[in-house]
């Protein structure tokens, strides 16, 4: 059974420091790995896919990276804005299905 | 936006009671996949269905069914609620089915019901 483990479970910082969010997985077939982000009470926006045969992807402030064979993966997002505020969220996919971690709630104080 | 829509935004119900979920897919994406999101948890895959037939299930017990229609939409039915059941309900689409499938998934908005 895949498990999804996302360290640390919140986190504050000031306005303009880069955050790095952490999710390791046990089982590393996987077929892809994508970050999702998700307001207070509402539903999830993706941010990142990646495939099992990348190594990292990057949109605009945001860089993830997968290391499938250790299970891992590492969401950088570059000068955080207030506006980044949210619980983000990691899911890898395995036979037809996607498996989460609990997520991680950032706070980017002003 | 995702082009993916859910319905009713919130919902209460007593247990014992039965409920329907709905959910409308983007068009031309033969997938659709239930998740339950407990508060504080991420969401557990509930079942996937692919062009009208279940594509796959998690460990949900089967008072939780589903069914999905030609025309891109879907509904979650729940039958004899109990208070564990209160959840937040995401449906996400995708293009594929094949259970290698490395399409994005696409998310609605989600059905918030408390069972009292």
């Amino acid at each position: 059974k895949q498990e999804v483990t996302q360290i640390p479970a919140a986190l504050s910082v000031p306005e303009g420091e880069n955050l790095v969010l952490n999710c390791s997985f046990t089982d590393s077939a996987i077929y892809n790995l994508q970050w999702f982000r998700q307001d207070p009470g509402k539903g999830l926006t993706s941010l990142l896919l990646i495939q099992s045969s990348q190594r990292e992807q990057t949109s605009g402030r945001l860089n993830a990276s997968l290391d499938k064979s250790s299970g891992r993966s590492t969401l950088y997002i570059a000068a955080s804005q207030p506006g980044d505020s949210a619980t983000y969220l990691c899911a890898v996919s395995n036979d037809y299905k996607l498996s989460f971690g609990a997520g991680t709630t950032v706070t980017v104080r002003a | 936006e995702t082009g993916v829509t859910q319905s009713p935004t919130h919902l209460i119900k007593t247990r014992g009671q039965q409920v329907t979920l709905r959910c409308s897919s983007q068009s031309g994406h033969n997938t659709v996949s239930w998740y339950q999101q407990a508060l504080g948890q991420g969401p557990q895959f509930i079942f996937q269905y692919y062009r009208e037939e279940e594509n796959g299930r998690g460990n949900f017990p089967p008072r939780f069914s589903g069914l999905q229609f030609p025309n891109y939409s879907s509904e979650l039915n729940v039958n004899a609620l109990e208070l564990d059941d209160s959840a937040l309900y995401l449906c996400a689409s995708s293009l594929g089915g094949r259970r290698e499938s490395t399409d994005t998934q696409y998310f609605g908005p989600g059905t918030r019901l408390t069972v009292l």
